[in-house]
Formats: C-alpha cells, sequence, structure tokens
C-alpha cells in the first residue's frame, strides 16, 4: 500500500459525458502527478501540482483539467468524453516537487463506450 | 517523440538464471533514472534509481547501470524468481523551473520468470 488513494477503482460511462476522478495523495506529500496509460502505452504525463499550483504540464488535452485543493486533494477532471480516453489514470504524490520518487495509486480504470 | 525507450516488449528467463531489462533515453539533460515495478491490477512501485553522477546502484538482487554516454540503462535481476514476473518502466526525470522535476516513462517490458 502506497498510501495513495484513487478513487473511483472503476468507471464506465458513455461519449460525450464528463467524469471526475479522485486523489488523496500519501500523508505529508505536496506534489501530485496524474499520468494516464493506454493500451500498450507507457505511462504519459499529464500534470503535476505543487502545494496548490499547477507546476507542470505534459501531453494533457485541452478537454482535461486538474485541480489540487487545500487540503491537498486533487481531482482530474475528463469532459467530452472519446472512446480513445479508455485508459487507466494514475495519481502520483511526492513530499517535494522535484520529482526523484513518486508513489503512485492504484489507479482509475476508465471506460468509454 | 519518445524520449524514453524500451525496446523489448517482453523477457522470458529460467529462474536462478540473470534477468537484464534495458532501456534508452535521447535527452542528455536527465539528471535521475528509475525503474518501477507493476502487477496487473496494482499501480506502479518504485524498485531502484540511479543519479545521472554515478554508474552503479544496488540494492539486494537488484543493479542498476547508466552508461551516459550511451544514454542507455539496464536493471539486472539476480538471481531471478518467479515474484519479479511483472511490467518493468524505466523513467527518468526532467527538471523544471523551480527545482519542479516531472518523470518520464518507458513503455514497459513485460518480464516472465519461469520456474
Amino acid at each position: 500500500d502506497s498510501g495513495v488513494t484513487q478513487t473511483p477503482k472503476h468507471l464506465i460511462t458513455a461519449t460525450g459525458q464528463r467524469v471526475t476522478l479522485r486523489c488523496s495523495p500519501r500523508s505529508g506529500d505536496l506534489s501530485v502527478y496524474w499520468y494516464q496509460q493506454s493500451l500498450d502505452q507507457g505511462l504519459q504525463f499529464l500534470i503535476q501540482y505543487y502545494n496548490g499550483e499547477e507546476r507542470a504540464k505534459g501531453n494533457i488535452l485541452e478537454r482535461f483539467s486538474a485541480q489540487q485543493f487545500p487540503d491537498l486533494h486533487s481531482e482530474l477532471n475528463l469532459s467530452s468524453l472519446e472512446l480513445g480516453d479508455s485508459a487507466l489514470y494514475f495519481c502520483a504524490s511526492s513530499y517535494a516537487g522535484s520529482g526523484n520518487t513518486i508513489y503512485f495509486g492504484e489507479g482509475s480504470w476508465l471506460t468509454v463506450v | 517523440d519518445q524520449q524514453v525507450k524500451q525496446n523489448s516488449p517482453s523477457l522470458s528467463v529460467q529462474e536462478g538464471r540473470i534477468s537484464i531489462l534495458n532501456c534508452d533515453y535521447t535527452n542528455s539533460m536527465f539528471d535521475y533514472f528509475l525503474w518501477y515495478k507493476k502487477y496487473p491490477a496494482e499501480g506502479p512501485t518504485f524498485l531502484i534509481s540511479i543519479s545521472s553522477i554515478k554508474d552503479k546502484n544496488e540494492d539486494g538482487r537488484f543493479t542498476v547501470f547508466l552508461n551516459k554516454s550511451a544514454k542507455h540503462l539496464s536493471l539486472h535481476i539476480v538471481p531471478s524468481q518467479p515474484g519479479d514476473s511483472a511490467v518493468y518502466f524505466c523513467a527518468a526525470r526532467e527538471l523544471g523551473p523551480g527545482n519542479t522535476g516531472k518523470l518520464i516513462f518507458g513503455q514497459g517490458t513485460t518480464l516472465q520468470v519461469k520456474p
């Protein structure tokens, strides 16, 4: 158990819909990272937050957005969903924002039908 | 543009033998490298890391080697055990402004250790 909690574990939704994935970082960690893993793909970096502020952005679509709240939990919002958005979405956290070692949650499986 | 590449999607070895997983990268600015291990239905877990100022780091059965001139790193597992069967991801850190960093991952190599 890494200490990073993600909900929901599984989600099935229709195209065009919007979903929110939630992440609670390890106790004491200030930085949260979101990654996407599609079929046969590696882990694609989406976005990083540190203590409530966006710090780095990767290949995140404009239909996706994220935020980190004062209690340090984070949410990833996915809107106007397409079939290709079906993937495993991981949240990870670390104490600092330097990203030298990050700890992953178990992921949220999103299936768009 | 894949900055971190694991060219072997899978590897199969016999229990007790050495497993060697390889990773290549293109960005010479990467300063820290890590290996993660992932079992099905679980998140990746940190395994071992190495700073760019070193060429070897060892932790029990796991050793990571870094060849900066070749932009290549490898993970050696000796001896391999059936419980090592998992997907292994190579990752490299890209530092940004304000000492922030993000990890760039390879596509993973599935290791199967046969009893």
